[in-house]
């Protein structure tokens, strides 16, 4: 297993335009989380995802932001009608939840910037 | 809600010299974590710490956790300039549910 791959690396988009991320997991990790990061921030919690379904979102999430795990293996972040405020790196992580004892492993992350 | 804060934000220090970067917690956990990030770069997980008393050490890296005070401790021994980066020290408010990061320990270890 190679961890947790995320595509692109990179993206630059006009404001107002569509985006969508995708993050695959490790392929035995029932978790999926995606996270924001902003310049010289900690990362911060966005959505996460137990198999297929979606069990948090915060607050920060605003109905711009989507996220799906269809099938409970891959996930996609979309962002309609970027706004320059969306500039930053989403990270995804995934995790086995099995009680305990488990950590999280973050993949490369996605570099947004919105001109 | 479960706040995270890390002092010192910033910290230049010389080779050869000992520092501790300690994270404080608000609310009940007995899960953290440490990640290294080095710029451009994502997360590197450095320890998970998950029961109270519990000390972990890898290399120059030692880390603690103290769930009664809500404090966890990195210790940096004998610095060597590798170790610049970002540290970041992250609480599970529950198992499993997500990640509380602290703001970040940016550390440049010179010559």
């Amino acid at each position: 297993d190679t961890g947790v791959s995320q595509d692109p690396r990179h993206k630059i988009t006009k404001r107002g335009q569509n985006v969508t991320f995708r993050c695959d997991p490790i392929s035995e990790h029932n978790r999926l989380y995606w996270y924001r990061q902003t310049l010289g921030q900690g990362p911060e919690f966005l959505t996460y995802f137990q198999n297929e379904a979606q069990l948090e979102k915060s607050r920060l999430l605003s109905d711009r932001f989507s996220a799906e795990r269809p099938k409970g293996s891959f996930s996609t972040l979309e962002i309609q009608r970027t706004e320059q405020g969306d500039s930053a790196m989403y990270l995804c992580a995934s995790s086995l939840a099995i009680g305990g004892g488990y950590g999280y492993t973050f993949g490369s992350g996605t570099r947004l910037t919105v001109v | 809600e479960l706040k995270v804060e890390q002092n010192p934000l910033f910290l230049s220090m010389q080779e050869g010299k000992n520092y501790t970067i300690y994270c404080n917690y608000s609310t009940t956990s007995d899960r953290l974590y440490w990640y290294r990030q080095d710029p451009g770069k994502s997360l590197e997980s450095l320890f998970v710490l998950l029961s109270n008393g519990a000390v972990k050490q890898e290399g120059r890296l030692m880390a603690s956790l103290d769930t009664k005070a809500r404090l966890s401790t990195l210790h940096i021994t004998a610095a060597v300039h590798d170790l610049s980066a970002t540290y970041f020290c992250a609480v599970e408010a529950t198992s499993g549910s997500r990640l509380t990061f602290g703001e970040g320990t940016q550390l440049t270890v010179n010559p």
